[in-house]
């Protein structure tokens, strides 16, 4: 089965730093990495997602890369802000087997 | 939309009591999944449904797990006998296919004393 390794497990950057988030994955056949994103007593939230045929993807602070070749993908978060403190985890799926492996979270602690 | 709604929030039972965890997944979703996060394994995939029907239930730990789901809009996770290793947030996530982002619940949060 797929197997969705993650690093750092914590993170602690200076406010306004960028913070970067590294996945590899097993399964060559997998074609959808979603980030999620977790606060203290809640469930995880969808922040973006890459699937395969795409390399990167933005979305104003938050921006996802691919490398296929490679299996890896990685979140880069820019000008980070407290509230950007939270658990993020990584995951991925194929056609194959729908549902998600997730990778094993990073602390992300933002310092003002 | 008021999203993937899980109860109870919380849940404290004896040993060997059975739990029920009820899940109502978002209207149009066609694909519903269990997860188990604990702080030692992380998030789990215990069981998912595809059009109400069991796709894959390999993560269910033993029989004492068992799910169901009736109909479109509820499913169940059910522990009989509960055991303290049991103890853990229990989410429930549905979404409207592969390659589309899922919606989590808020979890239920299991102790088993």
């Amino acid at each position: 089965g797929e197997n969705v390794e993650q690093h750092p497990s914590t993170l602690s950057v200076q406010e306004g730093d960028s913070a970067v988030i590294k996945c590899t994955y097993s399964d060559s056949a997998s074609n959808y990495f979603p980030w999620y994103k977790q606060e203290l007593g809640k469930g995880p939230q969808l922040i973006i997602d890459i699937r395969s045929n795409v390399g990167e993807k933005k979305d104003q602070r938050i921006a996802v890369t691919l490398n296929k070749t490679a299996k890896h993908f990685s979140l880069h978060i820019t000008e980070t802000q407290p509230e950007d403190s939270a658990v993020y985890f990584c995951a991925a799926s194929s056609t194959g087997r729908r549902a998600l492996t997730f990778g094993s979270g990073t602390r992300l602690q933002v310092q003002p | 939309d008021a999203g993937v709604i899980q109860s109870p929030r919380h849940e404290v039972t004896e040993m060997g009591q059975e739990v029920t965890l009820r899940c109502k997944p978002i209207s149009g979703h066609n694909s519903l999944f269990w997860y188990r996060q604990t702080m030692m394994r992380g998030l789990e995939l215990l069981i998912y449904f595809n059009n109400n029907v069991p796709i894959d239930d390999s993560g269910m730990p033993e029989d004492r797990f068992s799910a169901k789901m009736p109909n479109a809009s509820f499913s169940t996770l059910k522990i009989q006998p509960s055991e303290p290793r049991d103890s853990a947030v229990y989410f429930c996530a549905s979404t409207r296919g592969q390659n589309y982002g899922y919606t989590f619940g808020s979890g239920t949060r299991l102790t088993v004393v």
